[in-house]
């Protein structure tokens, strides 16, 4: 199994760029979610999907865009980039309330 | 609304020597409670997780934590550190039903081991 992929691992983006990154798991999982880590501040979340085509902002989530069209995929869409958005950006899976699978995350820098 | 304090964001020991990692929650309702490492430069593992039965919950790596209700706290422990433990580490609270993809996590705390 190759759990929760994301693409691109690194991105380098001009302020006011568009950009999707992308989150696909193959464990028929439910619930995904988009985090951003940034140093001190822990991972806080962007948006949550508890199903195909039922999705609901976190914590942060202006400037960001998601869909869920099918269980495996759940991309974010950045809309136009600012340099706020430099993060490290984690998309993680979950079976109800088991443990949340998190991929190995994307770098972005927002120039 | 459901909120993670981690006391200390970094905490050092020497090899051998017991690690003890604080986290404090606030939930309205019965939590589901984590933790997390992230060795440099990768995602998140789930070291252990308590989800409303045993209070002291076993994990991997020799890891432990207990659930105290009465003091909101949920520690995890290790009672002698190795070098390969050196990682960040994440408490984390989901408060169940539709928001089990919700978490909400502490700032981290970074674990430093000397040999």
């Amino acid at each position: 199994n190759a759990g929760v992929t994301q693409t691109p691992k690194f991105q380098v983006l001009k302020t006011g760029q568009s950009m999707t990154l992308q989150c696909a798991q193959d464990m028929n999982h439910e619930y995904m979610s988009w985090y951003r880590q940034d140093p001190g501040m822990g991972l806080r979340l962007i948006h949550y999907s508890v199903g195909a085509g039922i999705t609901d902002q976190g914590e942060v989530p202006n400037g960001y865009n998601v869909s869920r069209s099918t269980t495996e995929d759940f991309p974010l869409r950045l809309l136009s980039a600012a340099p706020s958005q430099t993060s490290v950006y984690f998309c993680a899976s979950t079976l109800g309330a088991g443990e949340a699978f998190f991929g190995q995350g994307t770098r972005l820098t927002v120039v | 609304a459901q909120s993670v304090t981690q006391l200390g964001s970094h905490v050092s020991v020497s090899e051998g020597a017991l690690v003890l990692l604080r986290c404090n929650y606030s939930s309205s309702v019965p939590p589901y409670l984590f933790w997390y490492v992230q060795y440099p430069n990768q995602g998140l593992q789930l070291l252990l997780k308590y989800t409303s039965a045993a209070t002291l919950v076993k994990g991997i790596n020799g890891f432990e934590a207990e659930f105290k209700k009465s003091e909101t706290s949920f520690h995890l422990t290790k009672p002698s550190a190795h070098m390969s433990d050196a990682a960040e580490y994440f408490c984390a609270v989901s408060s169940g039903g539709t928001s089990y993809g919700k978490l909400t996590f502490g700032q981290g705390t970074i674990l430093t081991v000397h040999p």
